[in-house]
């Protein structure tokens, strides 16, 4: 039981350059989220996606795209990097949201030069 | 009001004491809160959930207060281990969304 898995764990980007960031739960949790975590800044929600086949917007969405693949997967996109998503990116899943403990991935360090 | 504030830290304490964080909220409907504990350049894992006038687990208390839209966590006893940032949890409006608190940085030591 490997609980949630984030890949890649590091990733240098030049400006422009697009990539997508990997989540996958195995403990068939409906919901997942995609949090960045900036220093002195908590972590704050990009998107979220209550269950299989929804995804909203969180509090800080511009720049990414997701994909809910199927109730285990829950992907990040960024089109067009900027130095501005340096951070770390953290994906979570819980059984519903909000009202229970939300479980993390190890997160992935990214750098936008 | 932000929606989650916390105590700026950092504490930094010796081995043994007891310790107090804070966390104000500004939504009063909230009904469930959570603690969070991080270690350096590692995952938040659930601490405590406090769903009513608080909650104790050992030694970590976590206490609501609804008239003053404030959660503390207490910690007795304090270890080396207990070194890290503990992040305060509200649920945001619309009821899918969390938020988090900044973090207190907690630094125990000999």
């Amino acid at each position: 039981n490997a609980g949630v898995t984030q890949t890649p764990k590091f990733q240098v980007l030049k400006t422009g350059q697009s990539m997508t960031l990997q989540c996958a739960q195995d403990m068939n949790h409906n919901s997942m989220y995609w949090y960045r975590q900036d220093p002195g800044m908590g972590l704050r929600l990009i998107y979220y996606s209550a269950s299989e086949g929804t995804t909203d917007k969180g509090e800080v969405p511009n720049g990414y795209n997701v994909s809910r693949l199927n109730k285990r997967e829950f992907s990040l996109r960024l089109e067009s990097a900027a130095p501005s998503q340096t951070s770390v990116y953290f994906c979570a899943s819980s059984e519903v949201p909000a009202y229970n403990e939300q479980f993390f991935g190890p997160g992935t360090r990214l750098t936008v030069l | 009001r932000k929606e989650v504030e916390q105590d700026p830290g950092p504490f930094n304490v010796p081995e043994g004491a007891t310790v107090a964080f804070n966390c104000t909220y500004s939504n009063s409907a909230s009904q469930s809160f959570f603690w969070y504990r991080q270690d350096c350049r590692k995952e938040p894992k659930l601490l405590m959930s406090v769903y009513s006038s608080g909650n104790e687990d050992g030694r970590f208390t976590a206490q609501l207060n609804r008239a003053s839209q404030y959660i503390s966590l207490l910690i007795r006893d304090s270890k080396l281990s207990d070194s890290a940032t503990y992040l305060c949890v509200v649920p945001g409006t619309g009821g899918f969304k969390t938020i988090f608190g900044a973090g207190t940085r907690l630094f125990v030591k000999a």
